[in-house]
């Protein structure tokens, strides 16, 4: 059973740091482009950072490029979302999905930025 | 690419035909899926490039259209089928509609 499990969530103050994690299982992880995605509370969803298979692409939104780094290591099965100088419009939900379209995703984790 | 889904919000009655319609800002090749989300869930997908169902998705689900404009369609509404339904497009990067939010009359 394909799972992928999201970490790293919280509550931080606007220019704080954090760094998600999302541990895969049951497919064999190293095979598949990886993403992120968001959800802003009530909003809809907002695709923000790819990875590709083998790390040698990485793609990212405008509203996140030069602020967030997506990364990866197949070794742990494990796929990493870096956020520096958040804002307060980063306070959303998000999740790691897998391939295109996204057949799989996490539960999600929540990521609060405010003073 | 701009999608924009309509109703925003439909009330629907068990057993009824349902159809969702989402359009693009231009043509986006077949290259559409659809979503469903529960409350407090993440989303699932049904359908992709356009008309085609995932695995494990009820067959009253379908999807239809081509080119900007795209339906989904629930042959027989069940109650568990009330949930925000997102179109998503994937032939330039990727981007969601606003979704329609179904609802029991």
């Amino acid at each position: 059973e394909v799972q992928l499990v999201e970490s790293g969530g919280g509550l931080v103050k606007p220019g704080s740091s954090l760094k998600l994690s999302c541990v895969a299982s049951g497919f064999t992880f190293s095979s598949y482009g990886m993403h992120w995605i968001r959800q802003a509370p009530k909003k809809g969803l907002e695709w923000i950072a790819l990875i590709y298979y083998d790390s040698s692409n990485k793609y990212y939104a405008d509203s996140v490029k030069g602020r967030f780094t997506i990364s990866r290591d197949n070794s742990k099965n494990t796929l990493y979302l870096e956020m520096n100088s958040l804002r307060s419009e980063d306070t959303a939900m998000y999740y790691c999905a897998r391939a295109v379209p996204f057949d799989y995703w996490g539960q999600g984790v929540m990521v609060t930025v405010s003073s | 690419i701009q999608m924009t889904q309509s109703p925003s919000l439909l009330s629907a009655s068990v057993g009824d035909r349902v159809t969702l319609s989402c359009k693009a800002g231009q043509n986006i090749n077949n290259y559409l899926a659809w979503y469903q989300q529960k409350l407090g869930e993440a989303p699932k997908l049904l359908i992709y490039n356009a008309n085609s169902l995932q695995t494990g998705i009820p067959s009253r689900f379908s999807g239809s259209g081509s080119g900007t404009d795209f339906t989904l369609t629930i042959s027989s509404l069940q109650p568990e089928d009330v949930a925000t339904y997102f179109c998503q497009q994937y032939n330039s990067w990727y981007t969601f509609g606003a979704g329609t939010k179904l609802e029991l009359k």
